[in-house]
């Protein structure tokens, strides 16, 4: 079982916009703005798309946007497109290491 | 470009160990701390350990005293020593590079270790 939660699979159609939840504690998501969201294609390297919580690195797309409330954080994606099929994991600074959700499955329908 | 390239993954049977290597290139990688990662079957992604660019190192609770990370920056490679491998080590196992925040900048593609008789 992950420590952070986050749901097994959301849906959408091209155009739409998706948001992926990561609910954690106050140990993890709540207590340090340090969460961080990565995209995995099947059998590929996971690629950075928010950092410390709401920021993008150079080259990810502003469809991509992240905020936090409490112990949950939230990834949103706007204007769906066919590319971004893909498994989402959230990830969380601890004071010791660092934990993650159980990854989300995105389906462009 | 940044590649990190991970390789040593095998079949290998209970109480066994593996060598796992990670060779990076396009970035700094003495000035960055790397880490791996492990991903079980249908499961999320696991922290497993951490080679600091100073030299300390940490693990996750589940590894310890098992697994040993270490680094050669004159190669630009870090390695993970698997030993007393338990059928709940089975899993793809990534590496990927923290340059300065606490979020992980890049990333392999993984390899795949399998631990059963």
């Amino acid at each position: 079982q992950s420590a952070l939660t986050q749901p097994a699979s959301v849906s959408g159609s091209p155009g739409q916009s998706i948001t992926i939840s990561c609910t954690g504690t106050s140990s993890d998501v709540g207590g340090y703005n340090y969460v961080s969201w990565y995209q995995q294609h099947p059998g590929k390297a996971p690629k950075l798309l928010i950092y410390d919580v709401s920021n993008r690195p150079s080259g990810v797309s502003n469809r991509f946007s992240g905020s936090k409330s409490g112990n949950t954080a939230s990834l949103t994606i706007s204007g769906l497109q066919a590319e971004d099929e893909a498994d989402y994991h959230c990830c969380s600074y601890t004071s010791t290491s660092w934990v993650f959700g159980g990854g989300t499955k995105l389906t462009v329908l | 470009e940044v590649q990190l390239l991970e390789s040593g993954g095998d079949l290998v049977q209970p109480g066994g160990s593996l060598r796992l290597s990670c060779a990076a290139s396009g970035f700094s990688f003495s000035s960055s701390a790397m880490t791996w990662f492990r991903q079980a079957p249908g499961k999320g992604l696991e922290w497993v350990s951490t080679s600091g660019s100073g030299g300390s190192t940490y693990y996750a609770d589940s590894v310890k005293g098992r697994f040993t990370i270490s680094r050669d920056n004159s190669k630009n490679t870090v390695y993970l020593q698997m030993n007393s491998l338990r059928a709940e080590d089975t899993a793809v196992y990534h590496c990927a590079a923290r340059k300065e925040g606490k979020y992980f900048d890049y990333w392999g593609q993984g390899t795949l270790v399998t631990v059963s008789s």
